[in-house]
């Protein structure tokens, strides 16, 4: 079978850093999407990871470690707009179909 | 202007009811897909198309039909609507030109369906 898991919530301060796990068990895979979704919108793309190791985009990085199926989402310098689900989906073939997780809702405190 | 358009953006309708949701995308993408999200499910693909003449069950297929009518536009149907396809429905679509895999999925804004 087909499963990604995610926290389902987090909390976390202005200023801070939060990192969201992501474990996956796929019957292939070729590739980790992350995605950001406000709430009553549509996502949008962050971060992809093929190969294992850490991605830098500014303020978010995203890692993987496909021998242990596992990602995680780093965010530093949380500001007040990180506040959003965050949806981390397996391509697990050579097509362009992906499998979402349940997202993980992100409240940043003041 | 979108990239990705959805229409309606909102409908409220009653079990039995034909209804029709539209995607159209000026992304001149092949791939165009349909999600439907419920709270604490995530998004869960209803049917994909790669290119006009290819159409294909995704894993919630049930109780929907699609149709894509040219490389721009992928309407999704509930022939029948019951309440359960109570839900917010995505279109996306994805470029497979330079390599499927690693091209990410564009959304459109989303359709929130209810049916009483």
């Amino acid at each position: 079978g087909q499963n990604i898991d995610q926290p389902t919530e987090m909390t976390a301060t202005e200023g801070a850093i939060v990192q969201i796990n992501c474990t996956y068990q796929t019957s292939g895979f070729n590739g980790l999407f992350w995605y950001q979704q406000h709430a009553g919108e549509a996502p949008t793309f962050l971060s992809y990871n093929v190969l294992d190791g850490l991605e830098e985009k500014g303020r978010f990085s995203s890692f993987l470690s496909r021998s242990k199926g596992y990602s995680y989402l780093l965010l530093k310098e949380l500001q007040m707009k990180d506040s959003a689900s965050y949806l981390c989906a397996v391509n697990p073939g050579n097509t362009g179909k992906l499998i979402f997780g349940q997202g993980t809702t992100l409240q940043v405190k003041p | 202007d979108a990239d990705v358009t959805q229409t309606p953006r909102n409908r409220i309708t009653k079990t039995g009811k034909r209804i029709m949701l539209e995607c159209s995308q000026t992304k001149g993408h092949d791939r165009m897909y349909w999600y439907r999200q419920d709270p604490g499910l995530g998004l869960r693909l209803i049917y994909y198309s790669f290119d006009v003449k290819d159409i294909n069950k995704g894993e919630i297929s049930d109780g929907y039909s699609v149709s894509r009518q040219a490389q721009a536009k992928f309407s999704l149907s509930l022939e029948s609507a019951i309440p359960n396809q109570t839900a917010l429905y995505f279109c996306a679509t994805s470029d497979p030109g330079q390599g499927a895999s690693n091209q990410p999925q564009h959304f459109g804004d989303g359709t929130r369906l209810s049916i009483l």
